[in-house]
């Protein structure tokens, strides 16, 4: 199975501090990436989906790049609202989905 | 507008048996596949099974293949995920999602506590 590491696993920011979080696949899975936030008690919502495609209604202060085993998701500046937690996940689809173990950000 | 609803948590003894359903509406059933995600308390995201849209590919965790089972009904909108054997471990919120690029719907999640 292809296994996602997610890296930091906290990151400490302020609000307008540009915010970079990587997740590397164990083997190259194109560009089948998607990018989620979570709040406590909330379900995750996707930002962004096919390793760089902004999801509908999110702010453009997201963004994601990369493709085969190297990715980013980037918060150009971060507001109040993007205090959460991060997570990848590879979603190739003849093997199992799996995500990052996610990275939560923190105000510093 | 896209509603997904699980239904069928609650508490279970370990070594019992459990079967989480996942009511869909909204858009058109037939044409998505849908994943069962979990979550631990204060844990991260797991994933734990896919299946596809026709019912035709199933994908699961190593952490539950040969306990769960997914299903899918598409003339009744529904996924099931049958848990056997169940042990603390599989304490979680379980999540269904619609499953396209990314999943972009959730439902609220069902709690499964396996506790004595």
């Amino acid at each position: 199975d292809i296994q996602m590491t997610q890296s930091p696993s906290t990151l400490s920011a302020s609000v307008g501090d540009r915010v970079t979080i990587t997740c590397r696949a164990s083997q190259s899975i194109s560009s089948w990436l998607a990018w989620y936030q979570q709040k406590p008690g909330k379900a995750p919502k996707l930002l962004i989906y096919r390793a760089s495609s902004l999801q509908g209604g999110v702010p453009s202060r997201f963004s994601g790049s990369g493709s085969g085993t190297d990715f980013t998701l980037t918060i150009s500046s971060l507001q109040p609202d993007d205090f959460a937690t991060y997570y990848c996940q590879q979603y190739n689809s003849y093997s199992p989905w799996t995500f990052g173990q996610g990275t939560k950000v923190e105000i510093k | 507008q896209v509603h997904l609803v699980e239904s069928g948590g609650g508490v279970v003894q370990p070594g019992k048996s459990l079967r989480l359903s996942c009511a869909a509406s909204g858009f058109t059933f037939s044409n998505y596949g849908i994943q069962w995600v979990r979550q631990a308390p204060g844990k991260g995201l797991e994933w734990v099974a896919i299946i596809w849209y026709d019912g035709s590919n199933k994908y699961y965790a190593d952490s539950v293949k040969g306990r769960f089972t997914i299903s899918r009904d598409n003339s009744k909108n529904m996924v099931y995920l049958q848990m056997n054997s169940l042990s603390a471990e599989d304490t979680a919120v379980y999540y269904c999602a619609r499953a396209g690029s990314g999943s972009d719907y959730w439902g609220q999640g069902t709690l499964v506590t396996v506790s004595s």
